[in-house]
């Protein structure tokens, strides 16, 4: 057990529909990341929280992307207007004070169909 | 640009003999490197990392060794177990609470 919940393990979305993901780390963890990643690829970031503060984003998350962590506790992925090419495993990690690994949920599936 | 590489898409090993996974980084600027093991349907796994100013770190049958002075850095594993079949990822920090940055995998086979 990482101490990472992810919710839902899968979801099948039609192309246009907006989806949310959850992520519940334990509450030793105050960093806490959000990675994509594809078929034969590692995980790509996305973007980072210290506690509640939103650190970086990458390039990767367009404007239909947005991340949140109120309070900095759980996080919050959403996908508006889904396409077919965010089809993914979307994983969250996280990491407490001192720690220099990241641990990781087992990710939710999106298939957009 | 990917500042981490893994170079070999794919090994098979046989059981009981050493498995030697090797990583390319282009970034001076990483400091913390780290080895995440994977199987389907499940996120990464956290195995063992080494700071910068180690050129070794062991835990059991791993063993990671970094070269900075060649940017790069390799996974030991002996002997290799059936079990330790799965995808490898290595990944570098630039501090350790800076965002992990992901080569894209080396795919383990261990034959019994």
């Amino acid at each position: 057990d990482t101490g990472v919940s992810q919710d839902p393990r899968h979801k099948i979305t039609k192309r246009g529909q907006n989806v949310t993901f959850r992520c519940d780390p334990i509450s030793e963890h105050n960093r806490l990341y959000w990675y994509r990643q594809t078929l034969g690829q590692g995980p790509e970031f996305l973007t980072y929280f210290q506690n509640e503060a939103q650190l970086e984003k990458s390039r990767l998350l367009s404007d239909r992307f947005s991340a949140e962590r109120p309070k900095g506790s759980f996080s919050t992925l959403e996908i508006q207007r889904t396409e077919q090419g965010d089809s993914a495993m979307y994983l969250c990690a996280a990491g407490g004070f001192g720690n220099t690994e990241a641990f990781f949920g087992q990710g939710t599936r999106l298939t957009v169909v | 640009d990917q500042q981490v590489k893994q170079n070999s898409p794919s090994l098979s090993v046989q059981e009981g003999r050493i498995s030697i996974l090797n990583c390319d980084y282009t970034n001076s600027m990483f400091d913390y490197f780290l080895w995440y093991k994977k199987y389907p349907a499940e996120g990464p796994t956290f195995l063992i990392s080494i700071s910068s100013i180690k050129d070794k770190n062991e835990d059991g049958r791993f063993t990671v060794f970094l070269n900075k002075s060649a940017k790069h850095l390799s996974l030991h594993i002996v002997p290799s177990q059936p079990g330790d079949s799965a995808v490898y990822f290595c990944a570098a920090q630039k501090t350790s609470y800076d965002k992990v940055i992901f080569g894209p995998g080396t795919s383990l086979s261990v034959i019994p």
